[in-house]
């Protein structure tokens, strides 16, 4: 069965340090959105991607985050300076509106 | 974003039916219900999805109230892989495809016994 593949699926940085997380949506899939989950807390969506450009972006989204397909099958997230707060489980998900297929995610460690 | 009420917890026994509820008493005309369920250090997995009518896939069925303030998460007979927190989300979905982002709440947390 198809997945989406997230890479890593574990990292651990310094505070002010660049960060890009990788995944690998389904192949036929036209939508992608990168969700968070801060420990023992609830999912957060924080963007949507369609037709190569943002279609949807919360308020958690701010500068220091930015998305990319640079190849036409990977989709990364990055964050320019990571700050503690961005410690977090982060799910890269594919699909359409009305079934979205979630990866394992990616756990992400500011120090 | 409209509003979704679930019970923090619940608990059942292996293989007798559950039923997860979900108030949701601000949905508008085009809000589609919309279930996902998160096992334990995974991804969130999508369940099910309707809008005014029952539903019914291989994982659950979806019961949806005629006013469509409520609708109830069936899964037909449990099993200890079912233990996950279930979200019930209400999502608007665009008439040309796409839709919002998914808003997850605290959803409830199923328990299954053996």
């Amino acid at each position: 069965e198809p997945e989406v593949t997230q890479t890593p699926s574990h990292q651990v940085t310094q505070m002010g340090q660049e960060v890009i997380l990788r995944c690998v949506p389904i192949s036929n899939h036209l939508y992608f959105y990168w969700y968070r989950q801060i420990l023992g807390q609830k999912v957060e969506f924080l963007v949507s991607f369609y037709n190569n450009e943002i279609s949807e972006k919360s308020e958690i989204f701010d500068d220091q985050f930015s998305v990319e397909r640079p190849d036409g099958s990977n989709f990364t997230l990055k964050i320019r300076s990571t700050k503690l707060e961005d410690s977090a489980m982060y799910f890269c998900a594919s699909g359409d509106a009305a079934e979205l297929f979630f990866g394992e995610g990616s756990r992400l460690t500011v120090l | 974003d409209a509003k979704t009420t679930q019970p923090n917890s619940m608990e059942s026994n292996e293989e007798e039916p559950v039923h997860l509820p979900c108030n949701h008493s601000t949905i508008s005309g085009t809000d589609y219900i919309h279930w996902y369920r998160q096992l334990p250090s995974q991804g969130p997995e999508y369940v099910i999805h309707g809008l005014t009518s029952n539903v019914n896939n291989r994982m659950a069925s979806l019961a949806i109230a005629e006013d469509r303030k409520s609708s109830t998460l069936i899964l037909h007979r449990a099993t200890l892989r079912d233990a996950a927190v279930y979200y019930c989300i209400l999502l608007h979905m665009y008439s040309g495809g796409g839709a919002d982002g998914l808003t997850f709440g605290k959803g409830t947390h199923l328990i299954i016994q053996p």
